[in-house]
Formats: C-alpha cells, structure tokens, sequence
C-alpha cells in the first residue's frame, strides 16, 4: 500500500518569506501523480500544484513550486513571497493507477505571520 | 454557481440514526469519490464510482453505503451513525479521461451524539 507522510505538523513564516513543506511517499509504481492540496480555515480543499511522475521537469505554479525527487520519494512544496492568504492545512497527496484514488498526507499546518 | 456542492454544509444527529449526505456535480464528471476528514489523519477514502452502474469500497467503507442515482449525484448514507462518525465528509470529482486531478465540495460537518 502507498503512504505518504508529512513529517512537519506545524511550520510558521512571516510575510514575505519563503518555506518549504516536506513530503515523501512509499510506492512500487513508476507511473504516478502527486499533489498538494490546500485547506484554508473556510474547510475547502483547494489544488496547489500537481506533478507527474514521469516528467523530470519540477512544476510551478506561480509563487509555488515544487521539488521532486523522484528516486528519493520525495516532494517538497516552497512557497515563495509568503502571504497571509497562504496560513493554511497543507496536504500532500499520491494517486496511482486507473482509478486514481487519492491518498493523503495527515497535513501541515501553516501560519503565516505579519 | 460552485461546480460541485454537497448539502447539508453541517448537520448534528443522534447515534442510531440514518442519515444521507448528498453530492452534486455540474461538472459532467464521471468519477465521484467519497472521503472523511478526522483531525491529524488527512483524507480517507470511503467510496468512489466510475459510472452509474459502478460503486467501489475504499479503505474505510465499513458503516457506510452509497448510491450513484446518476452521472451527477452521489449519495453517501450512514444507515446507523455512531459516534466516531463524526468527522468532516467531502466529496470529489474527476473527469474519466484526460485530467487527472480530483475536485472537491465544500465539505460536510457531521457530528454524532
């Protein structure tokens, strides 16, 4: 079975800074996807940023990008030029195969600070 | 007007009751999923269709049930509720080619008494 594990419960930063939220997974597959999902205060489960696992190259999404090491099951999100807007619950997640069921991290809170 | 909504937002019920949380989608999905929320374990997956005629269990499907009454609608049923089915419930969509990603509702607190 897949996991995924957030080792960070809890990260802060000021405004204007940046971070990085840490991620790894446990998986035999060579095709996959991973995603981090965001989710502010309001509960809803926003998508951040997706990879595949068969593109080499890391993907960006404006002010967030993401490091993937794919032979060290790693996935990392930084978040350039910190906003308020961005304290949020930070999950990663794994999706595999056909049916692409998602599995999540158990999340990292993030608070950012004026 | 949200692309996939699920009523009720939050509901509180008694221990022993049924009860149903709805999901709709305008998306034109045709995969639907199911998940539960609990503090400090992210998402779990409960239930997920690829279709109408298509219903899977997921890792957590014990105590739950569900219905694909069409392309648009899943439904979600406790037929028993018990306390620990107390959590945040959302329901997501994806279409079956092409994107992969899943979207989700606005979630649906439920509490058990």
């Amino acid at each position: 079975a897949q996991t995924v594990t957030q080792s960070q419960p809890e990260m802060s930063v000021q405004e204007a800074e940046t971070v990085t939220l840490s991620c790894t997974y446990d998986t035999s597959e060579s095709n996959y996807y991973l995603f981090w999902y965001k989710q502010p205060p309001s509960r809803q489960m926003i998508l951040v940023i997706r990879q595949e696992a068969y593109k080499q190259q890391n993907a960006t999404e404006n002010r967030f990008s993401v490091n993937f090491q794919k032979a060290a099951k790693s996935f990392s999100l930084k978040i350039s030029d910190s906003q308020l807007g961005d304290t949020a619950m930070y999950f990663c997640a794994f999706a595999r195969g056909s049916n692409y069921k998602l599995t999540f991290g158990k999340g990292t809170l993030l608070t950012v600070n004026p | 007007d949200a692309d996939v909504t699920q009523t009720p937002r939050n509901r509180i019920t008694k221990t022993g009751k049924r009860i149903m949380l709805e999901c709709s989608q305008t998306k034109g999905h045709d995969r639907m999923y199911w998940y539960r929320q609990d503090p400090g374990l992210g998402l779990r997956l409960i239930y997920y269709s690829f279709d109408v005629k298509d219903i899977n269990k997921g890792e957590i499907s014990d105590g739950y049930s569900v219905s694909r009454q069409a392309q648009a609608k899943f439904s979600l049923s406790l037929e028993s509720a018990i306390p620990n089915q107390t959590a945040l419930y959302f329901c997501a969509t994806m279409p079956a080619g092409g994107e992969d990603t899943q979207y989700f509702g606005p979630g649906t607190r439920l509490t058990v008494l």
